[in-house]
């Protein structure tokens, strides 16, 4: 089981809000980073740090952190935006990598 | 432009071994820790080992240990996975990444496009 829990689907309608979470202790100490994989693509970083969005990424997305739970919201999502979203930190120890399980998230 | 190719994937009998190689360019490899993640057939993404720019520290997930060895060439700037014992268990695509990390932030920002490895009679 992960130590990185992640709902496994969400919907938003195009052009509107939707946020993912992800819950862990080890949030408390580090950081979460974000990536977008669509099927048959390599993953795609679109956030890490406190909220550092990488060159490239849209300003649709953010990132936010409170206590345990690491947020990345998508104002006016876009078609494009449709794909599985995992976010990723250390393990409690803080030697190992660990992945949340996955987010779906549909366009509608 | 940072460039990360994984090659090495393939079609593997079960018990069977395989050694996966990722070539980098356009950064000083040897600066960076780098590390394989993968992600099996409609499953996550999974965390499997990261070595660090001087190959001091090395770490695994603890259902590869014993089986696999990350090591890395910089002076070929090429990160390799040795994979013994395979199971079905460890088909999946294989990512390289490049590791960032500081004391409160990790996150990979490059990766490669993947290599399959499918472990099957």
């Amino acid at each position: 089981s992960s130590e990185l829990s992640q709902d496994p689907a969400v919907s938003v309608a195009l052009g509107q809000t939707v946020r993912i979470t992800c819950q862990g202790d080890s949030l408390r100490t580090y950081y979460a980073s974000w990536y977008q994989k669509k099927t048959g693509q390599a993953p795609v970083l679109v956030m890490y740090g406190k909220k550092n969005r990488p060159l490239g990424i849209s300003d649709r997305f953010s990132g936010s952190t409170s206590g345990n739970t690491a947020s990345l919201t998508i104002t006016g999502a876009q078609a494009e935006d449709e794909a599985d979203y995992y976010c990723h930190s250390r393990d409690s120890s803080g030697n190992h990598v660990v992945f949340g399980g996955g987010t779906k998230v549909t366009v509608l | 432009e940072v460039e990360l190719v994984e090659s090495g994937g393939g079609l593997v009998n079960p018990g069977g071994s395989l050694r996966l190689s990722c070539a980098s360019s356009g950064f000083i490899f040897s600066d960076y820790t780098m590390t394989w993640v993968r992600q099996a057939p409609g499953k996550g993404l999974e965390w499997v080992s990261s070595i660090s720019s001087s190959s001091t520290n090395i770490y695994y997930t603890d259902s590869v240990k014993g089986r696999f060895t990350i090591s890395r060439d910089n002076a070929k700037n090429s990160l390799y996975l040795q994979m013994n014992s395979l199971s079905a268990e460890d088909t999946a695509v294989y990512y390289c990444a490049r590791y960032r990390f500081s004391a409160v932030s990790n996150y990979f920002d490059y990766w490669g496009q993947g290599t399959l490895v499918t472990v099957s009679s």
